[in-house]
């Protein structure tokens, strides 16, 4: 099944510790983005990957770093989270980036909360 | 800067009937445009797209959206409301950049 996959779907962490989220999907789509998603804000875009080894800032990148060292992955990792983090997280990813017309699948979510 | 806006935070619908949920966009170029549904608890599933050609798009579940380039606007819509439609929708826009902006959602209720 074509899916986008996010582990894990919950966390609660404290201040200060380091967190990976993973995200990885088998469709072979070449860009892939995360997001979060506030209430009242709708969804922002975080950091977005053209492809392997190419990264870039999305609209509120501050706070998080991301890599794509292979095609299926695309972690998402706050090295010191912080509360004003705490968000509903979405990865998701497409077959092209270069084609702006590509609809995004999205994975499940993942609900992060930092105190 | 690309932006959109989803005026209304909620619609409110009875079954059966048809619904609208606007949204109006700004972007440098020819837009793309998007628009995607949240059921609860749960990630966004696509709805439909517009590229290019004509400005009445179908997509799933028996959605559709008009395109109107001189109101910069693209209204979801359907000729017949049912209660799974109740959810959360939100438009998108992508131009010449490689992002893509969503509008804040607009909650759909549909009533018995």
């Amino acid at each position: 099944e074509a899916q986008v996959t996010q582990n894990p779907r919950y966390l609660i962490t404290v201040t200060g510790k380091k967190l990976t989220v993973t995200c990885s999907q088998n469709m072979n789509h070449e860009y892939m983005s995360w997001y979060r998603q506030d209430p009242g804000l709708g969804l922002r875009q975080i950091y977005y990957s053209m492809n392997v080894e190419v990264t870039d800032k999305g609209d509120v990148p501050e706070g998080y770093k991301v890599s794509r060292k292979e095609k299926r992955n695309f972690p998402l990792i706050l090295e010191s989270p912080s509360p004003n983090q705490t968000s509903l997280y979405f990865c998701a990813s497409s077959l092209s980036g270069g084609d702006r017309w590509s609809e995004q699948y999205f994975g499940p979510g993942t609900r992060l909360t930092v105190t | 800067a690309q932006s959109v806006a989803q005026p209304e935070d909620q619609v409110n619908v009875a079954e059966g009937n048809p619904l609208t949920v606007k949204c109006t966009y700004s972007v440098s170029g020819n837009p793309y445009l998007f628009w995607y549904v949240q059921y609860p608890n749960r990630g966004l599933q696509f709805l439909l797209k517009y590229i290019t050609g004509d400005n009445l798009v179908k997509g799933s579940y028996g959605f559709e959206a008009e395109f109107n380039k001189s109101q910069t606007s693209f209204h979801l819509k359907k000729p017949s409301a049912l209660v799974s439609d109740s959810a959360l929708y939100f438009c998108a826009v992508r131009d010449i950049s490689s992002t893509l902006t969503f509008g804040k959602g607009t909650m759909l209720l549909v009533s018995p």
